[in-house]
């Protein structure tokens, strides 16, 4: 099935900096998906895009989806102490499976 | 508006004890998933259903089960516990499609000792 490899693991950040983090598929993606799980959480769900080149916005988080649909990103925009927490990207096995394959995800741990 | 209901939040089993975990998914969504997630480690998809029938499988052991009922809540049945068993485990929901994010419960955390 899909697989999605997402970097970094953790970043540390200082208070006010922006952050990224990268997934990236060895085939090309349907779709892919963003969720945001604080420590001690549950996922919650962010955006989903769908179509090539797309970039979507959300306050300080940006989302783009590759041309080629094999990568995406999120970066935040100045980060604040709220931002704390893991990103997953998720994306379908394929094949009419309707279960999410959800990256290793990154911890964002913000240095106020 | 009403979320994902699981129960317990809690539980503490011995090893080779059985344990039922329950969800609610949210009202008219038709497909319910099952997550495991180890600490550190992002969630593994175990089973999901749609409209009460099983619709995927992913990494569920053989010595657990899991059933939708026709009020549309999910059970996930795990016999034989073993030590490694001991994870949060999410439910999730959604309507069936690739367009729709899911919603996820808070989670059961699990705890074999």
């Amino acid at each position: 099935g899909q697989q999605v490899m997402q970097i970094p693991q953790y970043q540390h950040v200082q208070e006010g900096e922006d952050f990224t983090t990268y997934c990236n598929s060895s085939t090309t993606l349907s779709n892919i998906q963003w969720y945001k799980q604080r420590p001690g959480g549950h996922p919650v769900f962010l955006i989903q895009l769908v179509k090539s080149g797309e970039v979507k916005k959300q306050k300080r988080l940006t989302f783009q989806f590759g041309e080629a649909k094999k990568n995406s990103s999120l970066h935040i925009t100045a980060t604040q102490t709220t931002d704390v927490g893991t990103y997953f990207c998720a994306v379908y096995s394929g094949g009419g499976a309707d279960g999410l394959t959800f990256g290793k995800g990154t911890h964002l741990i913000i240095q106020p | 508006a009403a979320g994902v209901i699981q129960s317990p939040r809690h539980l503490i089993k011995e090893k080779r004890e059985t344990a039922t975990l329950k969800c609610y998914p949210i009202p008219r969504h038709d497909t319910v998933y099952w997550y495991q997630q180890g600490p550190g480690q992002d969630p593994q998809f175990l089973i999901s259903f749609y409209e009460k029938m099983q619709s995927d499988k992913g990494s569920i052991p053989d010595r657990f089960s899991a059933q939708q009922f026709s009020d549309y809540h999910s059970e996930l049945n795990m016999s034989s516990l073993e030590l490694g068993d001991s994870a949060l485990y999410f439910c999730a929901s959604s309507l069936r499609g690739i367009l729709y994010g899911y919603t996820f419960g808070s989670g059961t955390r699990l705890t074999v000792v």
